[in-house]
């Protein structure tokens, strides 16, 4: 099973609501990431997890809270988002020596 | 710091020629190279990588070689599918305990029948 899993696949919410996303993997693997990718853009890093414990956090807004409850899943919660926050969340895992990394197929998010 | 230049896009081609989408990099050390695609409303899908000089990736029909002397990794595919429409993206990663992929801007491709 080579399968990262996003759901949901949509989310819209409105900017007073308080919303999750959440990210499964099976593979083994102890480092798992969230990406926010804008249209027409490569994916941006948002945090790294690596054995559970959050080793990067590329200065994201508070309002992006992300929590690891144990190796195989990864949650974003949001909070009193912005439009601008609108785009396609990816979730990605691997192992924390490897380069490479799997991707889930996203959330995409609308914030209205 | 480490950055990616990818050739700008988009790319246009008729089904059956041969594809070249350029890149190079500029790393601390020894980099890992990656080629990503994104299908429309996907996530990204790891295409090939190449972890030392000269190594070649390959998958799918597409090749990419790690030139450390040019730091190039061009990604080459001889007869092009109307299914190989899509971004394909470029990355590094220096697996100095630094788990960052570093990306390209990505180009889009797109394959006329």
């Amino acid at each position: 099973d080579t399968e990262v899993t996003q759901t949901p696949k949509h989310l819209v919410m409105g900017m007073t609501n308080k919303k999750s996303l959440k990210c499964e993997q099976h593979m083994g693997h102890r480092a798992m990431y969230w990406y926010k990718q804008k249209a027409k853009k490569p994916p941006e890093l948002m945090f790294v997890y690596s054995y559970e414990k959050l080793s990067i956090n590329e200065s994201v807004p508070s309002r992006f809270s992300p929590e690891c409850p144990n190796s195989s899943l990864l949650n974003l919660h949001l909070h009193a988002l912005q439009p601008e926050d609108s785009a396609l969340y990816l979730c990605a895992s691997s192992q924390p020596w490897d380069g490479y990394q799997y991707f889930g197929a996203g959330t995409r998010l609308s914030v209205l | 710091g480490d950055s990616v230049t990818q050739m700008e896009g988009p790319v246009t081609l008729s089904e059956e020629a041969f594809l070249t989408i350029n890149c190079t990099y500029t790393a601390t050390g020894y980099p890992s190279l990656f080629w990503y695609v994104q299908y429309p409303g996907e996530g990204l899908q790891l295409l090939l990588k190449a972890t030392k000089a000269d190594d070649k990736g390959s998958n799918k029909g597409f090749e990419a070689t790690y030139r450390k002397e040019t730091t190039s990794f061009h990604l080459e595919k001889g007869s092009v599918q109307v299914s190989d429409s899509a971004v394909y993206f470029c990355a590094l990663s220096t697996n100095f305990g630094n788990e960052k992929l570093t990306f390209g801007t990505g180009t889009r491709l797109t394959i006329i029948p």
